[in-house]
């Protein structure tokens, strides 16, 4: 089976940088996506690790060690719209995409 | 470009009655189409997940069923709700082999 763990909440100040990490147990291995969900939305695609290492995309990068299971998000130079739930996401074997049980961030002014 | 919506955006059934969920895309061809539940402050819950026309595979037992009678159009259904069965319910489509879904707008559901 597939299973990811991330931690429920996370708070941080506006400007600040936040880290959410993701463990991740799985049958086969393709990669770890991470997704962003506002309050009342469908969930949007922000980045995707299929080899290890760090992958920047303005101020989010996502960081992937295979040998760990282990992957995170470093949210950088916060602003209040990034208070929202974030999701780390595993294909396995196959094209289907197990989810996390989600993060939400609080970013306060 | 391609877009994906389904539909009904909202909706309130009663205990027992039938549902009919449909996702449409548009823009691409032989998608990966899926199947997502959401409770309320929780996470998502694959239901199913569809490779091509007929080929569906159920992620959960439950008295949901999905079909894809079309490559690009997928329907989840019931034949009697539950109250269990309340939950934003979320489709989307990915090109093969890559990690990036594309979600519809999704479908809020509450049983009473």
């Amino acid at each position: 089976g597939q299973s990811l763990e991330q931690p429920s909440e996370v708070t941080a100040v506006e400007g600040a940088i936040v880290q959410i990490n993701c463990t991740y147990q799985t049958s086969g291995f393709y990669g770890l996506s991470w997704y962003q969900q506002h309050d009342g939305g469908a969930p949007t695609f922000l980045s995707y690790n299929a080899l290890d290492g760090l992958e920047e995309t303005g101020r989010f990068s996502s960081f992937l060690s295979r040998s760990d299971s282990y992957g995170y998000l470093l949210l950088q130079e916060l602003q209040m719209k990034d208070s929202a739930s974030y999701f780390c996401a595993v294909n396995g074997n196959t094209d289907k995409l197990i989810f996390g049980t989600g993060t939400r961030l609080q970013v306060f002014p | 470009s391609q877009t994906i919506h389904q539909w009904p955006a909202t909706l309130v059934q009663p205990v027992g009655s039938p549902l009919s969920l449909e996702c449409t895309v548009e823009g691409t061809s032989n998608p990966n189409l899926y199947w997502y539940r959401q409770a309320a402050g929780r996470g998502l819950q694959l239901l199913f997940y569809s490779i091509g026309i007929d080929q569906i595979s159920s992620e959960v037992p439950q008295n949901l069923s999905a079909s894809r009678p079309q490559d690009r159009q997928f329907i989840l259904s019931s034949k009697k709700l539950l109250l269990s069965d309340s939950g934003f319910y979320l489709c989307a489509w990915s090109d093969r082999g890559t990690g990036e879904l594309f979600f519809g707008e999704g479908s809020r559901l509450t049983v009473l």
